[in-house]
């Protein structure tokens, strides 16, 4: 089944303690995303990747980094989390041709 | 930076009528995507329509798209109780050529039964 995978789907964790939330597709697309959704600010997105190695800065990439290793893989990175980061995190992906993003099921973060 | 805007903001019909959203937008466009979101779910892709086309249909849903007028609308036709939910419009800026989105805040739809 094509589909794009998250994990955790829920965490809890606390100020500075780094932590790393997975992202993988088994569509092989070349175009993977990270969004965060806050209520009143809808979607926006963090960082995303054209293909390998090749990753650029979205509207809100602070605090936040993200590597692109392997096509399927493309995990987001917070360093040093702060409380302005407690959101649900989306990961998507899309073959650039198609344009339409496939959506994981989200990941719900509270930095306490 | 918000590119598309949803109106209304939240719309509650009975089931069997149709609900209308509409979508405004700035900037020139490749095309325009709209997607549903069940609560806290992630977005599912309805349907896509380029900067050439006026009007596309899937199932229950029409969409239209005014490039001079810079908007769309979404129209579910016989609306049911498994049509609750948020939808967005979501642009791609024609300048940037990066495939990124930039998404409205989305309408809430409420059916009632």
């Amino acid at each position: 089944e094509a589909q794009v995978t998250q994990n955790p789907r829920y965490l809890i964790t606390v100020t500075g303690k780094k932590l790393t939330v997975t992202c993988s597709q088994n569509m092989n697309h070349e175009y993977m995303s990270w969004y965060r959704q806050d209520p009143g600010l809808g979607l926006r997105q963090i960082y995303y990747s054209m293909n390998v190695e090749v990753t650029d800065k979205g509207d809100v990439p602070e605090g936040y980094k993200v590597s692109r290793k392997e096509k399927r893989n493309f995990p987001l990175i917070l360093e040093s989390p702060s409380p302005n980061q407690t959101s649900l995190y989306f990961c998507a992906s899309s073959n650039w041709y198609q344009e339409t993003q496939y959506f994981g099921p989200g990941t719900r973060l509270l930095v306490l | 930076s918000q590119q598309g805007e949803e109106d209304p903001q939240a719309l509650s019909i009975q089931e069997g009528e149709n609900a209308t959203m509409n979508c405004s937008y700035k900037t020139s466009i490749n095309n325009l995507q709209w997607y549903r979101q069940n609560s806290g779910r992630g977005l599912v892709h309805l349907i896509l329509i380029r900067s050439n086309e006026r009007e596309k249909h899937s199932g229950r849903l029409r969409v239209t798209l005014d490039t001079s007028k810079k908007s769309s609308s979404l129209l579910i036709t016989a609306s049911r109780a498994a049509d609750t939910a948020s939808y967005f419009c979501a642009t791609d800026e024609d300048s940037s050529n990066t495939g990124k989105l930039i998404f409205g805040q989305g309408t809430t739809l409420q059916v009632k039964p």
